[in-house]
């Protein structure tokens, strides 16, 4: 059973760089499938972030390609996601994903990441 | 075209079928899948490509395709299918992920 947990730290001060890794357990990120990264802001709909291929090809939203920065580690069989000169609205329900070319599945249980003074 | 449109909002007596639709120009290239999410959880995954369900989903969820827009039908609503619902599919370019807006089910 492929499972999925996000972790970092849960607030980020304006203009810092937003850190998070998302460990995956029962799959080996080196054998194949996309993974991503989803935002959902507070009370609002989920924005795709970017996705990175096993191989490390990388495929980044338009609208955040210039602050984001996804990696994986197929030794510690986790993903990446950097996201720099954070701002409020940067503020969100951070998720990682399993994806193919159709669909994500299955995702973290999510978290939280403010950004504030 | 860079979107993908929902209704905000759709109801649907017990018991009843609800359609909830998904537009976009995408959507003439590439299947839509659809996500589930009850408050305070993740999104699940219940429909993807030419109506595929993952495992664990209730054969009462259907998806479909016609020229530009994608549909979730549930068929027969039951109270805990009452969520957030988000389409999700390519842009034109094929290399970038779309989602919808979102629609909120609420089962009377």
């Amino acid at each position: 059973q492929v499972q999925l947990q996000e972790s970092g730290p849960g607030l980020v001060k304006p203009s810092e760089t937003l850190s998070l890794t998302c460990a995956v357990s029962g799959f080996s990120i080196s054998s194949g499938y996309y993974w991503g990264w989803i935002r959902q802001p507070p009370g609002k709909g989920l924005e795709w972030i970017g996705n990175i291929f096993h191989s490390g090809t990388t495929y980044y939203n338009p609208s955040l390609k210039s602050r984001v920065t996804i990696s994986v580690d197929t030794s510690k069989n986790q993903l990446s996601l950097k996201l720099s000169s954070v701002t409020a609205a940067d503020t969100a329900v951070y998720y990682c994903a399993r994806m193919t070319y159709d669909s994500s599945y299955p995702w973290g249980q999510g978290t939280l990441v403010t950004v504030s003074s | 075209s860079s979107e993908l449109t929902q209704d905000p909002a759709v109801s649907v007596a017990l018991g009843q079928t609800v359609r909830i639709t998904c537009q976009g120009d995408s959507l003439r290239t590439f299947y839509a899948s659809w996500y589930q999410q009850k408050p305070g959880q993740a999104p699940i995954l219940v429909v993807y490509g030419k109506n595929i369900r993952p495992s664990g989903i209730p054969d009462r969820f259907s998806g479909s395709r016609s020229v530009n827009t994608a549909s979730l039908t549930i068929t027969g609503a039951q109270a805990e299918d009452e969520a957030d619902y988000y389409c999700n599919s390519r842009d034109s370019s094929g290399d970038h992920l779309l989602f919808g807006g979102g629609t909120k089910l609420t089962v009377l």
